[in-house]
């Protein structure tokens, strides 16, 4: 298994203003996954991330809204570009298992856009 | 799209009920997982379902997986208020298709 951890765990933000939530992880992954829930609720892919390359996005999501790096194997970052209120959710970000079929998540990020 | 159909999408009963969670789909998968989330949390997962009719247990919680592979079901006996959460089924390769969610409130 892989431990996960996200800073910061929550935030309350301006509108206008940006946010970069960072996520740690304690082995080398190839592949790092951005999720967006709301409370309560399921998970929505924002994007894929891998190391070396572009981060590949989901539709209604852009790069420019939410710019993530990816400088090594064991770290990324989602950035929540020029927010507004409707950004306010819950940020996750997990990696892939030894298995294709299985995800480890980190605790999630909680913005509140005011 | 292929997507994850769970029911019901919220639950509330008291401790020592036994429930039952669906997660349906209207294409084959080749194996699906059960993921539980507590409040403040990320998602953990319970357990991954391969073989059409599979059972799998772990301890009070029992998983089925449809004989078509289409379908699973997760059921709950004897409930405890640690099994508050929110219950998401998934299935895919890397990117994975991830059911509504079922809000499981556990009164005491």
């Amino acid at each position: 298994s892989a431990v996960i951890s996200q800073k910061p765990s929550r935030d309350i933000c301006q509108r206008g203003t940006s946010l970069t939530i960072q996520c740690q992880v304690d082995s080398q992954v190839t592949m790092m996954f951005w999720y967006r829930q709301q409370p309560g609720q399921s998970l929505t892919l924002i994007a894929t991330a891998n190391q070396g390359s572009e981060a590949t996005y989901e539709s209604g999501f852009v790069i420019d809204k939410f710019p993530i790096s990816r400088p090594n194997l064991t770290f990324s970052t989602l950035t929540v570009s020029n927010m507004s209120p409707e950004d306010s959710s819950i940020y996750l970000c997990s990696v892939g298992g030894r298995q294709v079929d299985m995800q480890y998540f980190g605790p999630g990020t909680r913005l509140t856009v005011l | 799209t292929q997507l994850l159909e769970q029911s019901p999408q919220f639950l509330s009963i008291q401790e020592g009920e036994n429930l039952t969670v669906y997660c349906n789909s209207s294409s084959v998968f080749s194996s699906l997982q059960w993921y539980r989330q507590e409040p403040g949390e990320g998602p953990v997962l319970l357990v991954t379902v391969v073989t059409g009719g599979e059972v799998k247990k772990l301890k009070r919680l029992t998983f089925q997986f449809g004989d078509a592979r289409k379908d699973s079901s997760l059921h709950i006996t004897a409930a405890q208020t640690g099994d508050t959460g929110l219950y998401l089924c998934a299935r895919g390769n890397y990117q994975l298709i991830w059911g509504a969610g079922t809000k499981l409130i556990i009164k005491p």
